[in-house]
C-alpha cells in the first residue's frame, strides 16, 4: 500500500534552516510528483510546490520561492524540503503529498511534521 | 490566485444529510474537466482525499459521500452523516497554479 513517512518534529531557532524528509513506499517513486503543503491555524492549507521524482524538476508557489528548496533521492525513494532563514511565521505543520495522475489533487499524504521556530 | 470560500462550520444531526459548499473566485472547469477536489481532516491527522474532479469518489471512500458542481459553485454531500464523519472538510482547486484550498468547514453535531 502507498505510504509517505515523514521525519520527526523540529524545533529551530530564527535564522536557521531545517530539512525534513518524506520516504515513499508502495508505488514507483519516479512516476509521480511529490508536493509540499503548509498548514497553520491562521492561514489554513498553503501549497508550497512540487518536485517530479523522475527528473527532479521543481515548481514553487511564488510565495515560497527562496524559502523552500525541494530535492529527491531516488536511491532511497525519499523527498526532502529544506526551509531557510526561518522566522516564527514558518512555524506550522508541513505535509508531503503524492499528486494523483494528471489533475493535481493529492491522493496520499504523509503524517505531517511540526516545525516550531522559537528562540 | 483562485480564492475558495467555505462556510466555517455546519451543524448536523446524525443520520441526516450534510451539504458543504465551496465557491471559487473564478471558474475551475477546463474543457470537460472540473478541477475541484475535496478532503476530510480529523484532529491530529493528515487530510484524506474524498472526491476528485468534482464528482469522482476516491477508492475506499464510502458511497455516502458525493460531490457535485461546475464552474464556480461546488457541493460535498454526506448522506447520511455518521459519527465518524465529524471532521473538517476542505475543497481544493487545481485549475490554476498554485493550487489553493478553501478555509475549511467544520462539521459539528447538533
Amino acid at each position: 500500500q502507498v505510504q509517505l513517512q515523514q521525519s520527526g518534529a523540529e524545533l529551530a531557532k530564527p535564522g536557521s534552516s531545517v530539512k525534513i524528509s518524506c520516504k515513499a513506499s508502495g508505488y514507483t517513486f519516479t512516476r509521480y510528483f511529490i508536493s509540499w503543503i503548509k498548514q497553520t491555524t491562521g492561514q489554513g492549507l498553503e501549497y508550497i510546490g512540487y518536485i517530479y521524482a523522475g527528473s527532479g524538476r521543481t515548481n514553487y508557489n511564488e510565495k515560497f520561492k527562496g524559502k523552500a528548496t525541494l530535492t529527491v533521492d531516488n536511491s532511497s525513494n525519499t523527498a526532502f524540503m529544506q526551509l531557510n532563514s526561518l522566522t516564527p511565521d514558518d512555524s506550522a505543520v508541513y505535509y508531503c503529498a503524492r499528486e494523483g495522475t494528471g489533475s493535481s489533487y493529492f491522493d496520499y499524504w504523509g503524517q505531517g511534521v511540526m516545525v516550531t521556530v522559537s528562540s | 490566485d483562485i480564492v475558495l470560500t467555505q462556510s466555517p462550520a455546519l451543524a448536523v444531526s446524525l443520520g441526516q444529510r450534510a451539504t458543504i459548499s465551496c465557491r471559487a473566485s473564478q471558474t475551475v472547469s477546463i474543457s470537460r474537466y472540473t478541477l475541484m477536489h475535496w478532503y476530510q481532516q480529523k484532529p491530529g491527522q493528515q487530510p484524506k482525499l474524498l472526491i476528485y474532479r468534482a464528482s469522482n469518489l476516491e477508492s475506499g471512500i464510502p458511497a455516502r459521500f458525493s460531490g457535485s458542481g461546475s464552474g464556480t459553485d461546488f457541493t460535498l454531500t454526506i448522506n447520511p452523516v455518521q459519527a465518524d464523519d465529524i471532521a473538517t472538510y476542505y475543497c481544493q482547486q487545481s485549475r490554476e497554479s498554485p493550487p489553493t484550498f478553501g478555509g475549511g468547514t467544520k462539521l459539528e453535531l447538533k
